[in-house]
């Protein structure tokens, strides 16, 4: 069973440049999360969806930050105007169902705003 | 909203020594605990979870969770350099699907 993916692994952008990370989670998991995980803390949650419906947003800073699911599988996240502050790695995790089920995270991708 | 505090933040042990990690968190009503595994350009991977007040063990790791102080321990019995990684906490929230997760500790097993 292939894992779940996540691209680009790595962003290098200047200040007020948008970007867009994609996540394919394991096939047959219908809750998708996003997570931001800043160097040496733990992940902090942004959004999660069941199917393709958004159920908790409220971490997400919705002025810049917004994301998608669009058919419940794929997903995407856009920063639109980056600022250094956005420097973190950013997480993709999907699970079998909503519960008490093990989450399964992606490697992450590396945004680096100078 | 739930929080979750671990320590210490960074352990040192010897190769074949037993290593104590801690956590706690604020709600008492959380469904279930994680400790997640993270080394260096990866995601974090899913280690044990317990659910009931008590202890859990697997392989070389045991569990154990106290509702009442809130707090849970990690313990990995003859710990291996290749245990050398960010061991994360994270409680489950009320309806299961939200983790909240600690800052973590750096543990190094030294040969």
């Amino acid at each position: 069973e292939a894992g779940v993916t996540q691209s680009p692994r790595y962003a290098v952008l200047q200040e007020g440049q948008a970007v867009s990370f994609w996540c394919d989670p394991i096939s047959g998991h219908d809750t998708l999360y996003w997570y931001q995980q800043p160097r040496d803390q733990g992940p902090q949650l942004l959004v999660y969806f069941r199917d393709e419906a958004v159920i908790d947003n409220s971490q997400l800073p919705s002025d810049r930050f917004s994301a998608v699911r669009p058919k419940g599988t794929n997903s995407t996240l856009k920063i639109q105007s980056a600022k250094q502050g956005d420097t973190a790695t950013y997480l993709c995790a999907s699970s079998r169902d909503w519960g008490h089920y093990e989450q399964y995270f992606g490697p992450g991708t590396r945004l680096t705003v100078l | 909203q739930e929080k979750v505090q671990q320590s210490p933040e960074s352990l040192i042990v010897p190769e074949g020594a037993m290593s104590s990690l801690n956590c706690t968190f604020s709600n008492s009503a959380s469904q279930s605990i994680w400790w997640y595994q993270q080394h260096p350009g990866k995601g974090p991977e899913a280690l044990i979870s317990i659910f009931s007040n008590g202890n859990k063990k697997e392989g070389r790791l045991t569990v154990y969770l106290n509702r009442a102080s809130l707090h849970v321990s990690l313990h990995i019995r003859d710990s291996q350099p290749s245990d050398s990684a960010v061991y994360l906490c994270a409680a489950n929230n009320n309806a299961g699907a939200k983790l909240t997760f600690g800052g973590g500790t750096r543990l190094t097993v030294r040969p």
